[in-house]
């Protein structure tokens, strides 16, 4: 059972054009949200996060917003570089960081 | 760059033989943890550590041990590998439980059971 759905496997984006990547989870009692990225034959790091008590948090290029009614989040970049090429998880969790469930990930391109 | 440090990188076993991967920090963070990365399952966690010598199952543990005997290194065990534990294996640190305290992760371990 998948509490947390990206379904989206991949998306292409123009360099400079927005790119919305999205997620859905199913489990009310999640309260922190996190979007990592991953590049091939590394680690994932870590992006950008939001509590539950916000609807948005922004970094730089990164925004992401939660809909909690909608139980659903989206990662926007803004413009999007090539070097954001990369996969994307989104993730959440209950109360801390004991466990912190991910999806599937999202493999964006940002084509030059 | 978070001071994490898993060995091997890359190791090919096979089926029925006892395999052990290491997590080592530099970072003396409290929290320690045991992920897979599948295709389609994303990232699922084995077992994590609160402490040493404190430790608690996750989502997939079945056929996996882990030990902590030092605050640096954490241990993660297949007692006897099988097909379906072909994986690449995350291990990932975090300070507190607290919000402003994420999960960073070591660059893993590619395992292939033969």
């Amino acid at each position: 059972d998948q509490q947390v759905k990206q379904n989206s496997p991949s998306l292409s984006v123009q360099e400079g054009r927005i790119s919305i990547l999205n997620c859905d989870y199913t489990n009310s009692m999640f309260d922190y949200f996190l979007w990592y990225k991953k590049y091939p034959a590394e680690g994932p790091t870590f992006l950008i996060s939001i509590s539950s008590i916000k609807d948005k948090n922004e970094d730089g290029r990164f925004t992401v917003f939660l809909n909690k009614s909608a139980k659903h989040l989206s990662l926007h970049i803004v413009p999007s570089q090539p070097g954001d090429s990369a996969v994307y998880f989104c993730a959440a969790a209950i109360g801390g960081y004991q466990k912190v469930t991910f999806g599937t990930g999202t493999k964006l391109q940002v084509i030059p | 760059d978070a001071g994490i440090t898993q060995s091997p990188r890359h190791k090919v076993t096979e089926t029925g033989t006892p395999v052990t991967l290491r997590c080592h920090q530099t970072e003396n963070h409290r929290y320690m943890y045991w992920y897979r990365q599948d295709p389609g399952h994303g990232l699922r966690l084995i077992h994590y550590s609160y402490g040493v010598k404190d430790t608690d199952k996750g989502e997939v543990s079945d056929g996996y041990s882990v030990s902590r005997s030092k605050t640096e290194d954490f241990l993660l065990t297949l007692e006897s590998a099988t097909s379906s534990q072909t994986s690449v294996y995350f291990c990932a640190i975090s300070e507190s439980q607290a919000d402003n305290s994420p999960l960073h992760f070591g660059n893993g371990t590619r395992l292939t059971v033969t």
